[in-house]
């Protein structure tokens, strides 16, 4: 079955960086993108942005520019989210999620089971 | 941006009720690409309907989206115990925004 399993849980210090893994299994990895969700404690769901496993194309999120990078491993069928310049306000469980290869336009089907990064100092 | 306003904040119904959960885009969403999704306490999210009223694989038919333009509803014909939960719609026609989400519980 198509499974995405993340890394685990992460406490980082302000103005460090952190990197989530996401490990893809049951589908052609290299025939979607993975897109990253995050969710703060509490709160609703953010999109932060998007890559094509196809070509390794990307698409961020604004607010994120230049503190977020997206990557693949096609060898291992992993993505790879890094988030840099860490806040508190980053506190919240990370999600990767299967989508479109061609375009981050799409629904999100299926989801990691989340990993959750502790901003503190 | 798109804005995606999600109403109501909690819905309270009953096992066998019928539930009518609305979301509300600040401007039209291009072709219908709108989908909604569930979560349960501790869980990721999971995806119910696409393209506003397509099903996903597994759904039960007693999950059904409509709408077009800038209003979107999610039916869920007969309340089961396992759909309390939280809802949310996304829309990505323009970027990727989702909802603030809709809280079903238990009346």
């Amino acid at each position: 079955q198509v499974q995405l399993v993340q890394s685990g849980a992460e406490v980082k210090k302000p103005g460090a960086s952190v990197k989530v893994s996401c490990k893809a299994s049951g589908y052609t990895f290299t025939s979607y993108g993975i897109s990253w969700v995050r969710q703060a404690p509490g709160q609703g769901l953010e999109w932060m942005g998007w890559i094509s496993a196809y070509n390794g194309n990307t698409n961020y999120a604004q607010k994120l520019q230049g503190r977020v990078t997206m990557t693949t491993d096609t060898s291992t069928s992993t993505a790879y989210m890094e988030l840099r310049s860490l806040r508190s306000d980053d506190t919240a469980v990370y999600y990767c999620a299967r989508s479109a290869a061609g375009t981050w336009l799409d629904w999100f089907d299926p989801w990691g089971q989340g990993t959750l990064v502790t901003v503190s100092s | 941006e798109i804005v995606l306003t999600q109403s109501p904040g909690t819905l309270s119904l009953s096992p066998g009720e019928r539930a009518t959960l609305s979301c509300r885009a600040s401007q039209s969403v291009s072709s219908s690409y709108l989908a909604w999704y569930q979560q349960k306490p501790g869980q990721a999210p999971r995806l119910l309907i696409y393209g506003a009223s397509s099903r996903a694989t597994g759904i039960p038919d007693r999950f059904s989206g409509s709408g077009s333009g800038t209003d979107f509803t999610l039916t869920i014909s007969r309340l089961e115990p396992e759909d309390f939960a939280v809802y949310y719609c996304q829309q990505y026609g323009s970027s990727n925004t989702f909802g603030q989400g809709t809280k079903l519980e238990i009346k």
